[in-house]
């Protein structure tokens, strides 16, 4: 069984500081991790996977994660906001237990104040 | 590489009516496609997987005979909602998964539909 906690709903940072969105998964399989986001009125874009290779990700517009095994954490990060960041962010775990349905958490909207 | 298409972006129709919203990949063959339904300020709730040529597995809780998913073929699928009513509004997302990295899925844009 998988499932997803992302912790914050609603996370407010100020243009230039450090953005942190917490995700926190559980899998009885080896967990394939993704972090996507949200504009309003649009599908989903990916920022990010983790795959079982390098537990340092680096993603698009600036944005990474660490895989941490002991800590079942994959949080996203990015050093500095940008106010096109502000959107609705979801984490999903993924992994073959018969199937590889995503399970997301969700979400959490940052908004990024001026 | 990988990309999903959703046709219409955007559908306003009469309760009782049905409608039909199309899924397409691209440039790669989807081996599964699914369906997901979002509502507002919500996280996306899966709906149905399908295979190519097979029927679709329903989640628990979604009516099937409502929610009509075909997968007639490697980079096609469509979701009919039928005799729908104002609270099948909603905005539908599809995503494909091909054979190269079966764990990981590609979304399409979404479509929104309202129902009056």
């Amino acid at each position: 069984a998988q499932s997803v906690t992302q912790l914050g709903s609603h996370v407010s940072v100020s243009e230039g500081a450090l953005v942190l969105l917490r995700c926190n998964y559980s899998s009885s399989v080896p967990p394939y991790l993704f972090w996507y986001v949200q504009y309003p009125n649009q599908g989903l874009q990916l920022l990010l996977k983790y795959t079982s290779a390098a537990t340092l990700v680096k993603g698009i517009n600036g944005f990474e994660a660490e895989f941490k095994k002991s800590e079942t954490s994959f949080h996203l990060t990015k050093p500095s906001a940008h106010m096109s960041d502000a959107a609705e962010y979801f984490c999903a775990v993924s992994g073959y237990s018969g199937t590889y349905k995503y399970i997301f958490g969700t979400g959490t909207r940052l908004k990024v104040l001026a | 590489g990988a990309v999903v298409s959703q046709h219409p972006s955007r559908v306003i129709c009469k309760s009782g009516t049905s409608v039909k919203i199309e899924c397409r990949s691209l440039d790669f063959q989807a081996t599964t496609m699914f369906w997901y339904r979002q509502f507002p300020k919500k996280s996306l709730m899966l709906m149905a997987t399908s295979n190519e040529g097979s029927k679709a597995t329903y989640e628990q809780g979604v009516e099937k005979d409502k929610f009509l998913i075909n997968h007639a073929s490697l980079t096609l699928s469509t979701l009919t909602v039928t005799s729908a009513h104002p609270e099948d509004s909603s905005f539908y997302i599809c995503s494909a998964r091909g054979r190269k990295s079966p764990y990981e899925q590609y979304f399409g844009p979404g479509t929104r539909l309202t129902v009056t």
